[in-house]
């Protein structure tokens, strides 16, 4: 079975453009999250979506957005991009069952604001 | 790949020897915690969790110690071996699912052959 993919890879933006990054759960998976780990700092939580809707974001601007299609895939878009947002931006999809729910991660993408 | 070790601490093993990693949580009312392994150009890897009825769990060569009295994590790797040369970092998850977590920055654990 395939894991979460993400694309693309890499990244190399300007400050100011806009980025797109997408996500592919784990088949049956219904939960995608977004997490932007920046060099030296640990994961920070972006969005959660599930069953197509936002249920909660993390402590970041309204230019990052996002949303969840029919198929459960996922888009993360950052506008207006300035330096700080060069990280890696992963993606983790989960499903609950009987009260239990797992994480799984993509490899995720780097993204790089010059 | 890229490397997600720059600027953490880094810890030093023999090939053979125990691990131990340690992590430092800040909620009090985080009532679960994972352990995770995150490989140079890969996304993190769940290793062990544990709950916070629980103090210690063990796995396939891992354990995870909790002690909430001091909000203390630690991760213990026995026969430390090449292929466990990684970032490991801790998640504590308060209630509400998980999107009430916080990450731990990580330590670079190098394991000498």
């Amino acid at each position: 079975e395939a894991g979460v993919t993400q694309s693309p890879t890499h990244l190399i933006k300007t400050r100011g453009q806009q980025a797109t990054l997408r996500c592919s759960p784990i088949s049956g998976h219904t939960s995608v999250y977004w997490y932007q780990q920046a060099l030296g700092l640990g994961l920070q939580f972006l969005l959660w979506y599930d069953e197509g809707e936002e249920r909660n974001r993390g402590n970041f601007p309204p230019r990052f957005s996002g949303r969840q299609f029919p198929n459960y895939s996922s888009e993360l878009n950052v506008n207006a991009l300035e330096l700080e947002d060069s990280a890696l931006y992963l993606c983790a999809s989960s499903f609950r069952l009987a009260g239990e729910e797992t994480q799984y991660f993509g490899p995720g993408t780097r993204l790089l604001v010059l | 790949g890229e490397s997600v070790g720059l600027h953490l601490p880094t810890l030093s093993v023999q090939e053979g020897d125990n691990s131990i990693i340690n992590c430092a949580y800040s909620n009090s009312a985080s009532d679960y915690f994972i352990w995770y392994k995150q490989e140079s150009g890969k996304g993190p890897q769940f290793i062990i969790d544990i709950r916070s009825n629980m103090d210690k769990r063990q796995g396939q060569r891992v354990t995870v110690l909790l002690n909430k009295t001091v909000k203390h994590l630690s991760l213990q790797i026995a026969a430390t071996q090449p292929g466990d040369s990684a970032v490991y970092f801790c998640a504590e998850y308060a209630p509400g699912g998980y999107q009430k977590v916080t990450f731990g920055t990580g330590t670079k654990l190098q394991v000498i052959p």
